[in-house]
């Protein structure tokens, strides 16, 4: 079946530091794949998303690319701030059955 | 404008009760899906509804667990017999679209279930 695997966590970074999350995935079809996002006390909320090959998804400064020859979407940032502390959850979704597995997710704590 | 809502927030249940959680999604989505959170790890799918036909219940761990979405619009998942291993955070999550796995999903705040 279909699965996702993130980099394991936490992750402390300094602010204004480079941000890099490795997810890799195993799919049957074709699917989409998203970064996801939980601040502390809140929910899940979509940060950014790729729908087919090479597709570049970018959204507050983070950029990911759907890469099919690696199976591969990692997540990057260029200066992380502090306000970019929180769980960060990688995600595939079927284009056919709609549900989406996810990783473990990686707790990013950026420090002043 | 409104997002999506679970109601209770959190809720304490005796081993062996049953419980029912109640998810209202975004007005309109077509698609709302259910996944079961555990600590420390990422949501795991239980069941997808698409209006009211429940078009995929693969994720469900039990016979003990069960969802409607009787109108296409409020969802209940009820777990019946409660047990410590159904501890967890349950999260309703809606998309606007029956093809919704291009589309993203908007999730809910979860309910905690804790079973004692």
């Amino acid at each position: 079946g279909d699965s996702v695997t993130q980099m394991e966590g936490p992750v402390t970074l300094s602010e204004e530091a480079f941000l890099t999350i490795n997810c890799t995935y195993t799919a049957t079809g074709y699917p989409s794949l998203f970064w996801y996002v939980q601040y502390p006390g809140e929910g899940l909320q979509l940060l950014l998303k790729a729908t087919k090959a090479d597709d570049k998804g970018s959204n507050k400064g983070f950029e990911a690319t759907y890469r099919k020859e690696t199976t591969s979407f990692h997540l990057e940032k260029g200066s992380v701030q502090v306000s970019d502390s929180a769980v960060y959850f990688c995600a595939l979704s079927d284009t056919n059955a709609g549900k989406s597995t996810f990783g473990d997710g990686t707790t990013l704590t950026v420090k002043p | 404008g409104a997002g999506v809502s679970q109601s209770p927030r959190y809720k304490v249940a005796k081993r062996g009760q049953d419980v029912a959680l109640r998810c209202d999604p975004i007005s309109g989505h077509v698609s709302l899906f259910w996944y079961q959170q555990a600590l420390g790890q990422g949501p795991e799918f239980l069941t997808y509804f698409q209006n009211e036909a429940q078009l995929d219940k693969s994720g469900l761990p039990s016979d003990r667990f069960f969802a409607e979405r009787p109108e296409g619009s409020v969802s209940t998942l009820k777990i019946q017999r409660t047990q410590q291993e159904d501890s967890a955070v349950y999260l309703c999550a809606s998309s606007p679209s029956s093809a919704s796995g291009r589309y993203e999903q908007y999730f809910g705040p979860g309910t905690r279930l804790t079973v004692t």
